[in-house]
């Protein structure tokens, strides 16, 4: 049983073009969650979703930043116009409500977005 | 004056020691997690507690959600438990808000 699953794990883009990142639960799971991590910073929250639906997006900046979790398909961070100040690793995150109460959640291993 | 709070920043200790790391909230919690990041950047989730204590192996981790803090202890500590240790507050609506982390280093 694969756990959640994050690529790329490094993506390289110039500055005004698009990042897409892409996130695949663990098997069963319904819940994912996109975390940012900027160089010498702590983790911050950026979006929780479920199936089709944006539960809690208040981590995201307003502009530039989306998040969908599609029926079928891995969850997808897309960051359009990329900026340097964009260059950060990024994580998903994935749990059903059972699965959290017992175990917490499961971290993917990161997208490293670099923006030259 | 974050939301949560950890020290220490940085620790160094000498294979075989006893390590505490602590972390202080300052919301109200549905839960408190412990996790910890390797060196190349993944991610692993260590404890989840709402109350009291939980073991795992060499790891131990309790909360006072009266006093709002929570401590990580490690025994017996090993140069494989280098990493970094991060705690992290679950809100309510599952948000998590995050500690800045304890980098650990354990020499042989």
């Amino acid at each position: 049983n694969a756990g959640v699953m994050q690529n790329p794990r490094h993506l390289v883009r110039r500055r005004g073009q698009e990042a897409r990142l892409r996130c695949s639960p663990m098997k069963g799971h319904s819940h994912v969650y996109w975390y940012r991590q900027l160089p010498e910073e702590g983790l911050k929250f950026m979006v929780y979703l479920q199936k089709e639906n944006i539960i809690d997006e208040s981590g995201m900046p307003k502009e530039r930043f989306s998040a969908e979790f599609p029926k079928e398909g891995p969850s997808i961070l897309r960051i359009q116009q990329v900026v340097r100040g964009d260059s950060a690793a990024y994580f998903c995150a994935s749990s059903t409500l059972g699965h959290r109460a017992n175990y917490g959640y499961t971290f993917g291993s990161g997208t490293r977005l670099t923006v030259v | 004056k974050n939301e949560v709070e950890q020290s220490p920043q940085n620790l160094t200790a000498q294979e075989g020691e006893f390590i505490t790391i602590n972390c202080s909230y300052s919301v109200g919690i549905s839960a408190l997690h412990w996790l910890q990041q390797h060196p190349g950047g993944g991610i692993v989730s260590l404890f989840m507690l709402s109350s009291g204590k939980k073991k795992h192996g060499r790891l131990i981790a309790t909360i006072n959600i009266q006093e709002k803090h929570s401590s990580l202890h490690i025994t017996a500590s090993h140069p494989r438990d280098s990493a970094v240790y991060i705690c992290a507050a679950e809100t309510s609506g599952s948000r998590l808000t995050f500690g800045e982390g304890t980098q650990l280093t354990v020499n042989p």
